[in-house]
């Protein structure tokens, strides 16, 4: 069946890094675009980063940009998200999600059961 | 930065038909998307591409997009609605998420 499991999330100081990923089964991994999203605690969901099908057109959140990097390999059907310079208000549970289409987002149809990273001293 | 507006919190009886709005500059130009999210669960999509459903999610669930505004609407409303929904358009390539709505069975 179609699945999304996310790993590598954990407590860290700030400043420091970490790398999330996310494996993916049950669907054509390179014809899809995914997306990592994450929620604060008692929070609403933020979108934090986004990647074509191929790997090749990344965004990301203004909050993030310069220090989230996202990425897709293809071959190895996982999705990772390489997080540094790490702060307080980073921490939340992060959810990698498949969308519906290749490139735009049309929908995010398939979603993991997250990983919870924690930026604290 | 484009935002999405709903409101904190919709009540509405079983049986009832509720609406959950999402308030964006033009938003009826681009597509939305609704997300379903049950405490202490993955968010699930209900409503895509304004107004279809993806398989599994039941008919009573409805979407549409006009103008500045997007509409979740639930037809007679069950217990098991009882979530918290978010709205989600795409503005140039950035993805954005309304804040969300605690939808209340009483």
């Amino acid at each position: 069946q179609v699945q999304l499991v996310e790993s590598g999330g954990g407590v860290v100081q700030p400043g420091r890094s970490l790398r999330l990923s996310c494996a993916a089964s049950g669907f054509i991994f390179n014809s899809y675009a995914m997306h990592w999203v994450r929620q604060a605690p008692a929070k609403g969901l933020e979108w934090v980063a986004s990647v074509s099908d191929a790997g090749t057109d990344k965004y990301s959140a203004d909050s993030v940009r310069g220090r989230f990097t996202i990425s897709k390999d293809n071959s190895r059907n996982t999705l990772y998200l390489q997080m540094n310079s790490l702060r307080p208000e980073d921490t939340a549970m992060y959810y990698c999600a498949k969308d519906l289409g290749s490139h735009e987002t049309y929908g995010m149809d398939v979603w993991g059961q997250g990983t919870t990273v924690t930026v604290s001293s | 930065s484009y935002g999405l507006t709903q409101p904190p919190s919709v009540s509405v009886s079983p049986g009832q038909t509720a609406s959950i709005t999402c308030s964006g500059d033009k938003l009826g130009d681009t597509y939305t998307s609704w997300y379903q999210q049950k405490s202490g669960q993955s968010p699930v999509l209900v409503i895509y591409q304004d107004n279809k459903r993806p398989s599994g999610i039941p008919e009573r669930l409805s979407g549409s997009n006009f103008g500045n505004t997007a509409t979740l609407t639930i037809s007679g409303t069950q217990a098991m609605d009882e979530a918290d929904y978010y709205c989600q358009a795409w503005d140039s390539s950035l993805v954005v998420f309304g804040g969300g709505t605690k939808l209340t069975v009483l």
